[in-house]
């Protein structure tokens, strides 16, 4: 049991919407990581937060945006959806030091029409 | 750029049978290296990680992956293979003092009776 929540479990958005989806950090942990799985591949990261700020960014337009809240829970919102964000989005928790563990929730399978 | 390549996309082994993953990054220092789990419709469960000391690391359900730096390699095994090991498997290799890891596009496992 990680711990990680997150919500919704499915969702279904039409090209140009905007979309938010939300986690709930494993207690104790500050530091949150998103991350997309298309179908058939690996994860990639989106972004992470630390203590409410960005602290890392992966190769994704800024049409991606996150939020971090003073108990640690995270936001992802994507604007003007496109066909390609459809997609499993993944967030993970982790303590402060680079060499702790990433803790997965089960996921928000978005797709996009 | 730092990447991770598992060359095999699907294995069929049958139950009892041995089993290796492999798993090869690319990295200009010294990696931490994972093996994450993901059964259908669930996210990443962490097998275990590499960040030094003794190459063999040992992991949860009877797992354990050897680092070998002149191959580039994070190989994963097991002895013996159960159905319930049906899954993906995905390495990833950690970015150091980013928290962000770069994952591999996985292997699928599928295990006969």
């Amino acid at each position: 049991e990680t711990g990680v929540t997150q919500s919704p479990t499915h969702l279904i958005k039409t090209r140009g919407q905007q979309v938010t989806l939300r986690c709930s950090s494993q207690s104790g942990h500050n530091t949150v990581s998103w991350y997309q799985q298309a179908l058939g591949q690996g994860p990639q990261f989106i972004f992470q937060y630390y203590r409410e700020e960005e602290n890392g960014r992966g190769n994704f337009p800024p049409r991606f945006s996150g939020l971090q809240f003073p108990n640690y829970s995270s936001e992802l919102n994507v604007n003007a959806l496109e066909l390609d964000d459809s997609a499993l989005y993944l967030c993970a928790s982790s303590g402060t030091a680079v060499t702790d563990t990433q803790y997965f929730g089960p996921g928000t399978r978005l797709t996009v029409l | 750029a730092q990447s991770v390549t598992q060359p095999d996309i699907h294995i069929t082994v049958s139950e009892g049978a041995s089993l290796e993953l492999r798993c090869n990054y690319s990295y200009g220092a010294t990696p931490y290296l994972f093996w994450y789990v993901q059964s259908p419709g669930q996210g990443l469960q962490l097998l275990l990680k590499y960040f030094s000391g003794d190459t063999l690391v040992q992991g949860i359900k009877g797992f354990e992956a050897e680092f070998k730096r002149s191959q580039s390699s994070f190989n994963l095994r097991k002895p013996s293979v159960h159905w319930s090991d049906a899954a993906e498997y995905f390495c990833a290799v950690g970015a150091y003092n980013t928290d962000k890891l770069i994952f591999g596009t996985g292997t699928r496992l599928q295990v006969f009776p």
